[in-house]
């Protein structure tokens, strides 16, 4: 069966301060891996898509980077922290489009201080 | 892309039916209709899915309008573990993300 690894569950970090989350899929091959977002209160954020190695699609602008430097694992980045970073990450994966079903890790609070 | 018009919040008692509504009246014609579901401080987990023909699972049932512009899932007896955030989501022909809105927040009274 398939599973989604995501660390830390918790993250506190001062601002300028860099940050790398990982997030891994076992039991699978070739997944289209997403990163979302959700603020407080919040709906879910689209940041990042990635559909193979290498190749990374970015939603929306921000001072955050992401990396697929293997199958299946996926990487969140910054270089420096800001304060509006804060907020709750999700890692998902799934294996296609249209009909094919989001499966999201268990998140990371991350709190900019 | 297409979106989705929920209530804010919704309560129902437990152990009743509960219907959650969906309004996506700019819904294109192969665009499916997901639902999903948050519990506090967990990611969101797959509820239910389906094009044009009402869908049953174990979780839940779906039904969707004969003009695809509304859906309603139904929990036929919520639960106290029901409570979450419930998210109905356009999934556009060859679009690699689902855009979640803010949802709707259920909550179960016992």
């Amino acid at each position: 069966s398939q599973t989604i690894h995501q660390w830390p569950a918790t993250l506190v970090q001062p601002v300028g301060s860099p940050l790398s989350l990982e997030c891994t899929v076992e039991g699978t091959s070739n997944p289209n891996l997403y990163w979302y977002r959700q603020a407080a209160g919040r709906g879910l954020q689209l940041l990042f898509y990635s559909v193979g190695i290498g190749q990374i699609s970015s939603e929306v602008p921000q001072n955050l980077s992401a990396s697929r430097p293997q199958d299946r694992q996926f990487i969140l980045s910054s270089k420096k922290l800001l304060l509006s970073d804060s907020g709750f990450y999700l890692c998902a994966w799934s294996m296609g489009f249209r009909d094919e079903k989001l499966f999201f890790g268990s998140g990371t609070q991350l709190s900019v201080l | 892309d297409a979106k989705t018009t929920q209530p804010n919040s919704m309560e129902s008692n437990e152990e009743e039916p509960v219907h959650l509504p969906c309004n996506h009246s700019t819904i294109s014609g192969t665009d499916y209709i997901h639902w999903y579901r948050q519990l506090p401080s967990q990611g969101p987990e797959y509820v239910i899915h389906g094009l044009t023909s009402n869908v049953n699972n174990r979780m839940a049932s779906l039904a969707i309008a004969e003009d695809r512009k509304s859906s309603t899932l139904i929990l036929h007896r919520a639960t106290l573990r029901d409570a979450a955030v419930y998210y109905c989501i356009l999934r556009e022909t060859g679009a690699n993300n689902l855009f979640f809105g803010t949802g709707t927040r259920l909550t179960v009274i016992p």
